[in-house]
């Protein structure tokens, strides 16, 4: 079965600073990537997928993520970090088997952005 | 205003007693999704559902039961065999097949004492 790990539980950063969140997968065969967020009393909501094409993808607030199928990683990256990214980020994967939608989740990152 | 909706928000109940959570959805998605999010582990697939009149265990099934009798709606049972029901449960439905996004409900806080 394939798993999600995600590498750093809490991450602290203040305002403006950079952010990279790691997300490696184990699967060797085609994956559909996604990372959620789940901001404080919200819904989780997708911030940004990856199916195929342009392995640098680009999702909503300015977060961006790489796939690099060589190192079986999405990793998920913000240029300058506000207040209101604080939440809590979810990398997921999807076995592209061709009939299900069978997401697997890390077990998640909280960003805790200090003014 | 399309969505999943969950009801309650808040549940509690005593041990040994089963409860059944509520999802709808009118987004018209074939597939449906319940999973449970406890800290520090994420968010684990209990049941999930890809259309009406059938469903197949996710990672978690044991102690929990579901039905699909109506393509808007998804209702688990947490019954008194899950050892540890106390947890945040999620439902989700998406268009069925891998390219789809899953969309998310608010959420039901459940407590067991």
């Amino acid at each position: 079965a394939q798993s999600v790990s995600q590498h750093n539980h809490h991450v602290i950063l203040s305002e403006a600073a950079s952010l990279e969140l790691g997300c490696n997968y184990s699967y060797g065969g085609t994956v559909n990537l996604f990372w959620y967020v789940q901001y404080p009393g919200q819904h989780l909501q997708l911030l940004l997928k990856y199916f195929s094409g342009d392995p640098l993808v680009k999702g909503i607030k300015g977060f961006e993520a790489e796939f690099i199928k060589s190192k079986f990683s999405f990793n998920l990256r913000k240029p300058s970090v506000q207040w209101s990214d604080t939440a809590e980020y979810f990398c997921a994967v999807n076995i592209n088997t061709g009939t299900a939608s069978k997401l697997t989740f890390g077990t998640g990152t909280r960003l805790q952005v200090t003014l | 205003d399309g969505g999943i909706t969950q009801s309650p928000k808040y549940l509690f109940r005593k041990e040994g007693q089963n409860v059944t959570l509520s999802c709808e959805q009118n987004l018209n998605h074939d597939a449906m999704y319940w999973y449970r999010q406890d800290p520090g582990q994420g968010l684990r697939l209990i049941y999930y559902s890809q259309i009406v009149n059938d469903f197949q265990k996710g990672d978690i099934a044991e102690g929990y039961s579901v039905s699909r009798e109506k393509k808007e709606s998804f209702p688990l049972t947490v019954t008194s065999a899950q050892k540890n029901p106390t947890a945040f449960y999620l439902c989700a439905s998406s268009m069925e097949g891998p390219d789809y996004e899953q969309y998310f409900g608010p959420g039901t806080r459940l407590t067991v004492t």
